[in-house]
């Protein structure tokens, strides 16, 4: 079964500076596809940013960027310039083909944004 | 766009009462998926149900606990004879196709409280 390990359970950052969060899958598949979703205190679950396996290039959405390494099943997420918005729960979550949309999370990163 | 709603955000019931959570998904979306939520855990996949159709509850308790999505109307998901156990966050979430990377869209919860 596909599990994805999240080895950090909190992590804390001063305002303004950058953070990287982890997280580690375990898969056969060649092709699937990797999320980040954030739950801040009001508990919505919001897509932060997502990787498809079989593009290179990492993606980025402003502030937000991975670190996909394949071979290695890594997918971290670094976040530059933390606001105290970003305090939340982070989730690193994985979707295969088999699957089709029925995601499995990791056990999540508490983020505190301190000023 | 309205998201994907789902009611009541807060219900406690007593042991052995019956839960009703229901989930609107978004304009346009036929597909809608039910996640729960234990304390300090990730989300856990339950049930992937088209309009009519239940196409995986690989993830549901096998007692007690279903799913329907009609033709007309929210989607259900009812846990009869409810426990302590139960006690948990019930994430919908909904998408206008099947596939992986589709974004699935999450509704804000319901939060069943079982005393």
């Amino acid at each position: 079964a596909q599990t994805v390990t999240q080895s950090q359970p909190e992590m804390s950052v001063q305002e303004a500076e950058t953070v990287t969060l982890s997280c580690t899958y375990d898969t056969s598949e060649n092709n699937y596809y990797l999320f980040w979703y954030k739950q801040p205190p009001s508990r919505q679950m919001i897509l932060v940013i997502r990787q498809e396996a079989y593009k290179q290039q990492n993606a980025t959405e402003n502030r937000f960027s991975v670190n996909f390494q394949k071979a290695a099943k890594s997918f971290s997420l670094k976040i530059s310039d933390s606001q105290l918005g970003d305090t939340a729960m982070y989730f690193c979550a994985y979707d295969a083909m088999e699957y089709g949309n029925k995601l499995v999370f990791g056990a999540g990163t508490i983020l505190r944004v301190k000023s | 766009n309205a998201g994907v709603m789902q009611n009541p955000r807060h219900l406690v019931r007593r042991r052995g009462q019956e839960a009703r959570l229901r989930c609107s998904p978004m304009k346009g979306h036929s597909h809608v998926y039910w996640y729960r939520q234990l304390p300090e855990e990730g989300l856990k996949f339950m049930v992937y149900l088209q309009k009519e159709n239940i196409i995986d509850e690989s993830g549901m308790p096998k007692e007690r606990f279903s799913a329907e999505f009609p033709k007309e109307g929210p989607s259900i998901l009812r846990i009869q004879q409810v426990v302590r156990g139960d006690s948990a966050a019930y994430f919908c979430a909904s998408s206008p196709r099947r596939g992986i990377g589709n974004t699935i869209y999450f509704g804000e919860g319901s939060w069943l409280t079982v005393v």
